[in-house]
């Protein structure tokens, strides 16, 4: 069965450090690939997702991800993070020919002031 | 915001009730969701629809069914609630084909005493 590995449960930054969260999946044909972000308390809401061409693509609040193919990798990046940026992160891929979206963990980000 | 929402909010129950919880969207989606989230296991998929009286189950489905009678509302019910059900669920829909991105209702709490 297909599944999405977020390495990371727990990170804690201090504002402007920079940010990577890892993300792999196990399928080996053609993929969506989307972060997620769930801030305390609120529903989840899309960061950035991934069907084809540049595989570097950039989502809102300044975040972006990386598509490594040979690696079944989606990592998420921020150059400097801010203290709203404390939030459950969430990767998600979609194989082709399904209408079901797996899950990772999620990864929870606390940014210190 | 995809025009979803969901109903309780917040419930409470007892172990052996019967819950059903609501989701209306206002958009026409064809593709509804729900899934429940807990700590350490992110978002795992109960049941799915892809259409009015067409549905399917997804990987923790067992003590949940659902119905859709209407293209606006997927309604998700424990015919018996355990304890193992307190969660949060969320309902979500897939905006179609060209896009093929989940968006999420705000969630509701359940409490099974």
């Amino acid at each position: 069965a297909q599944s999405v590995s977020q390495h990371n449960h727990h990170v804690i930054l201090s504002e402007a450090a920079s940010l990577e969260l890892g993300c792999n999946y196990s399928y080996g044909g053609t993929v969506n690939l989307f972060w997620y972000v769930q801030y305390p308390g609120q529903h989840l809401q899309l960061l950035l997702k991934y069907f084809s061409g540049d595989p570097l693509v950039k989502g809102i609040k300044g975040f972006e991800a990386e598509f490594i193919k040979s690696k079944f990798s989606f990592n998420l990046r921020k150059p400097s993070v801010q203290w709203s940026d404390t939030a459950e992160y969430f990767c998600a891929v979609k194989t082709s020919g399904t209408y079901k979206y797996i899950f990772g963990t999620g990864t929870r980000l606390k940014v210190l002031a | 915001d995809a025009g979803i929402t969901q109903s309780p909010r917040h419930k409470v129950t007892e172990t052996g009730t019967p819950v059903t919880l609501r989701c209306h969207q206002t958009e026409n989606h064809r593709y509804m969701y729900w899934y429940r989230q807990d700590p350490g296991h992110g978002l795992r998929l109960i049941h799915y629809s892809y259409g009015v009286k067409d549905t399917d189950k997804g990987e923790v489905s067992d003590g949940y069914s659902v119905s859709r009678s209407k293209t606006e509302d997927f309604l998700l019910t424990l015919e018996s609630a355990t304890s193992s059900q307190t969660s949060v669920y969320f309902c979500a829909i897939r905006s179609g084909q060209r896009t093929d991105t989940q968006y999420f209702g705000p969630g509701t709490r359940l409490t099974v005493l």
